[in-house]
């Protein structure tokens, strides 16, 4: 069946990088964009990035800029989300996410990764 | 960026009864809009996109409404597996794609 799965939760201190992963399957992976959007404890779902798995281009929400690096491997259908420079404030789920189709505009997301919980304290 | 308002922060409806959620956007996101139910511990679940079409497997009682700046997600007569999270999200104006800051739907 179609679906993203994502590695295992983290621990980092403060000033670490952490990078997640994201597989797909039962699908075509290059047909789909893939974005990242986060959810800190108790709190809503904030968006992070996209990425064009077919022409490896990216997008990233401003406040994320130079601290977020998505990247695609297509041999193995896995899309890489890296956060550099952590704070306390990047504690949170990751979800990586597929959107329906990307005709023109962005669309909505139809498949979710489980999520990967990223803590970060010294 | 587009801010999207959801109301009301927590709607208590009891089992049988229909429920109704609203979502205003900043400005026109058209009918680029899509709504989400997010259970405790759990990724969140596609609803309807395109403002009214619902995602494959979504029962019926579950529609969308809307255009342009506001919008309202209707469950027409709630099941005890409906008391959840519902977020809202605009993907019209991009960087960045925003959600609603959630309606929690609780049982009354």
């Amino acid at each position: 069946q179609v679906q993203l799965v994502q590695s295992g939760a983290e621990v980092k201190r403060p000033g670490a990088s952490v990078k997640v992963s994201c597989k797909a399957s039962g699908y075509t992976f290059t047909s789909h964009y893939i974005h990242w959007v986060r959810q800190a404890p108790g709190q809503g779902l904030e968006w992070m990035g996209i990425i064009n798995v077919s022409a490896y281009s990216t997008s990233y929400a401003q406040k994320f800029q130079g601290r977020v690096t998505m990247t695609t491997d297509a041999s193995t259908s896995t899309v890489y989300m890296e956060v550099s420079r952590l704070r306390s404030e990047d504690t949170a789920v990751y979800y990586c996410a597929r959107e329906i189709k990307h005709v023109g505009n962005a669309d909505a997301f139809d498949i979710w990764g489980q999520g990967t919980m990223v803590t970060v304290s010294s | 960026e587009i801010v999207m308002t959801q109301s009301p922060a927590t709607l208590s409806v009891s089992p049988g009864e229909r429920a109704t959620l609203s979502c205003r956007a900043s400005q026109s996101v058209y009918s680029n809009l899509a709504w989400y139910q997010q259970k405790p511990g759990q990724a969140p679940r596609l609803l309807v996109y395109g403002a009214s079409t619902r995602a494959t497997g979504i029962p019926a009682r579950f529609s969308g409404s809307g255009s342009g700046t506001e919008f309202t997600l209707t469950i027409s007569s709630l099941q005890s597996e409906d008391f959840a999270l519902y977020y809202c999200q605009q993907y019209n104006n991009w960087p960045p794609i925003t959600f609603g800051q959630g309606t929690r739907l609780e049982i009354k």
